[in-house]
């Protein structure tokens, strides 16, 4: 069965342009996340979807990152105006519900660079 | 301030060996705490949880132990094999929460 996709794979960009990071969730997954690891770190939470309600955005880093998902399923996170310190891998992860208890399936990742 | 920390960013042990990762919590309203692995390239995978009811939990090689007094959470791979060298990362929740996820703990193991 098909998991979590996460495109691209890999991104280099400059300085001041725009991004946009896909994920893809397991099929009947109401719940997904996205969040961020950068060099060293740990997994940085960053804004969470579940059904219709409104997105957690509490982990966002600044107004340059946003996301959307488009009925439910496919989601997009957008980063504005990229900076250096934007350079990490972005993880995206999916569940049933979105209980922490419930288990999290995470896509490969995008490993954005910013030069 | 970190809620979850994992003060070992990397750790080695002998193939056939025990390794013991450890995880401090700062909150004892989590009740629910898990380990995830990442192998590079990868996303993380679910590993094993432990519900605040319970001390221990055991999967196979792979056994969590939970300590709620000392708000401390510890993973034990025996034998250790060179496929569990990987970035193991505990993460913790209550009631309906989103999980956080501590720093990490790099396991080599060594053939």
């Amino acid at each position: 069965g098909a998991g979590v996709s996460q495109s691209p794979s890999n991104k280099v960009t400059e300085k001041g342009k725009d991004v946009e990071l896909r994920c893809d969730p397991i099929s009947g997954h109401t719940a997904l996340y996205w969040y961020r690891q950068s060099l060293g770190q740990g997994l940085e939470f960053l804004i969470y979807f579940q059904g219709n309600s409104a997105p957690d955005k509490s982990g966002l880093p600044s107004d340059r990152f946003s996301a959307e998902r488009t009925g439910g399923s496919v989601s997009t996170l957008t980063i504005q105006r990229t900076q250096q310190e934007d350079s990490a891998v972005y993880l995206c992860a999916s569940s049933f519900s979105s209980t922490g208890k419930e288990t999290q399936y995470f896509g490969p990742g995008t490993r954005l660079l910013v030069l | 301030d970190q809620q979850v920390k994992q003060n070992s960013p990397s750790l080695s042990v002998q193939e056939g060996r025990i390794s013991i990762l450890n995880c401090d919590y700062t909150n004892s309203m989590f009740d629910y705490f898990l380990w995830y692995k990442k192998y590079p390239a990868e996303g993380p995978t679910f590993l094993i949880s432990i519900s605040s009811i319970k001390d221990k939990n055991e999967d196979g090689r792979f056994t969590v132990f939970l300590n709620k007094s000392a708000k401390h959470l510890s993973l034990h791979i025996v034998p250790s094999q060179p496929g569990d060298s990987a970035v193991y990362f505990c993460a913790v929740t209550f009631g309906n929460e989103k999980l956080t996820f501590g720093t990490g703990t790099r396991l080599t193991i060594i053939p």
